[in-house]
């Protein structure tokens, strides 16, 4: 069982919508991420929070937007997306820099 | 550009072969990782390697990591149904947080 949470499972969204993407993690890491993933591509890396700061952002549209209210908690503020914006987005948390990342089950983004 | 390639890129086998998925890097990886993904679901960690000529194994699962550091193998021995999925490898790039993965693998395992 995954020990980072992501809710919703699946959202549908208009162009003109704001939304969010939540995630959640209780191990106690003090690095989370956002990334990317386009049908049969690999992950892509977004955002990347350490100590809830932001640390590294990949040139990433800002119509996404991240927040880190507290060590445990990342969210992805959505707004203006594109069609091409639909995709697999994961969150994943670390001990910190060098240790293994987890993963979250995902949130399957629609953008109409 | 991907800096980690794998191969194959897909797989079909029957249940009870073995198989071997690779992972190439052109630069010497600081840790390399091992997930299995199925499609639509999130990266479930199966190994990490750290050390030219680690070998850790898992179940049916044994990965190991060239001496130079730029290579690494899965292998399944006995492959089994529940084995099919998305294998990816990720690296720790550089000892910083940006984690690159690799194409992928998909295997399929026939009953």
């Amino acid at each position: 069982d995954t020990e980072v949470t992501q809710t919703p499972k699946h959202l549908v969204m208009g162009m003109t919508n704001k939304k969010s993407l939540k995630c959640e993690q209780h191990m106690g890491h003090r690095a989370m991420y956002w990334y990317k993933q386009k049908a049969k591509k690999p992950p892509e890396l977004m955002f990347v929070y350490s100590y809830e700061k932001l640390s590294i952002n990949e040139s990433v549209p800002s119509r996404f937007s991240p927040e880190c209210p507290n060590s445990s908690l990342l969210n992805l503020h959505l707004h203006a997306l594109q069609p091409e914006d639909s995709a697999l987005y994961l969150c994943a948390s670390s001990q910190t820099r060098g240790n293994t990342i987890y993963f979250g089950e995902g949130s399957w983004l629609t953008v109409v | 550009s991907q800096e980690l390639e794998q191969s194959p890129q897909s797989l079909i086998v029957q249940e009870g072969k073995n198989l071997t998925i690779n992972c190439t890097s052109s630069k010497t990886l600081y840790g390399l990782y091992w997930y299995k993904q199925k499609y639509g679901e999130g990266l479930i960690f199966l190994m990490m390697l750290q050390k030219g000529g680690e070998e850790k194994s898992h179940e049916k699962i044994t990965a190991k990591l060239d001496e130079k550091k730029q290579q690494s193998s899965l292998h399944i021995t006995a492959s089994q149904p529940s084995h099919a999925g998305i294998y990816l490898c990720g690296a720790d790039k550089s000892g910083t947080y940006k984690y690159i993965f690799g194409t992928g693998t998909r295997l399929k395992v026939l009953a």
